[in-house]
């Protein structure tokens, strides 16, 4: 089975601090994602690698970045963290299929960050 | 740009009825995948089902059956004698390539099914 572990499903944190959520997984994968969770909004995508050091924009990457220097980790990193980033954050990753980009997300069990 | 919607915010039904979940989806894509994630009071998202826009066939899997229509953008989930146990949120997301080997989900909101004794 995939597993998809994140560091931590709960965290408090102040404003202003800096925030290291981190995600791991065991399956070689290539290609890793991050989202924030919101009621109502659904999953949003932050940032996703698809490769070791490589990373990209997602749909809502203000006030965040990431760090991807091995393969089976992923770090999305709250410079100064807001108010308005208390929200579940889930990590996934995927494999392309027969090297086309078929892939199965599989998602880690999330955390969730109060920023107070 | 590409949309999931999924209507149904909330449903409440008592164990043993059937119930469908409703998704609806916008793409310009002519090749494209459909997702259903389920997500108990746990949080993690459980991947259900991955279905590409060349197949409309039906699926069935034990209690779960999946009805793809292209005709009407529609990737519906339909739980036959709901438990207890299938109380959660439920996703319906649509894939979009961002590079050859990767791919973004554009999810819906969820429903939350609430299955009562």
């Amino acid at each position: 089975d995939v597993k998809v572990t994140q560091s931590s499903r709960y965290l408090v944190k102040r404003t202003g601090e800096k925030v290291f959520l981190e995600c791991v997984q065991d399956m070689d994968h290539e290609n890793m994602f991050w989202y924030r969770q919101d009621p109502g909004l659904g999953l949003r995508l932050i940032y996703f690698s698809y490769d070791v050091k490589m990373k990209e924009k997602g749909d809502i990457p203000e006030g965040y970045s990431v760090s991807r220097e091995k393969k089976e980790r992923f770090s999305l990193i709250l410079e100064s963290a807001s108010t308005n980033q208390t929200s579940m954050y889930l990590c996934a990753s995927s494999s392309p299929s027969q090297g086309m980009s078929t892939d199965t997300q599989y998602f880690g069990p999330g955390t969730r960050l109060t920023v107070l | 740009a590409q949309k999931v919607t999924q209507a149904q915010t909330e449903i409440s039904v008592v164990e043993k009825e059937d119930v469908t979940l409703d998704c609806v989806y916008e793409t310009r894509d002519t090749t494209y995948y459909l997702f259903w994630y389920k997500q108990p009071p746990s949080g993690e998202l459980v991947f259900l089902i991955r279905r590409n826009s060349f197949d409309e066939q039906n699926e069935i899997s034990g209690r779960y059956s999946w009805n793809f229509q292209k005709s009407t953008s529609s990737f519906n989930f339909t739980i036959t004698a709901s438990q207890v146990v299938d109380s959660a949120v439920y996703f319906c997301a649509l894939s979009e390539a961002i590079t050859g080997t990767a791919s973004k989900l554009t999810f819906g909101t969820g429903t939350r099914l609430q299955v009562t004794l």
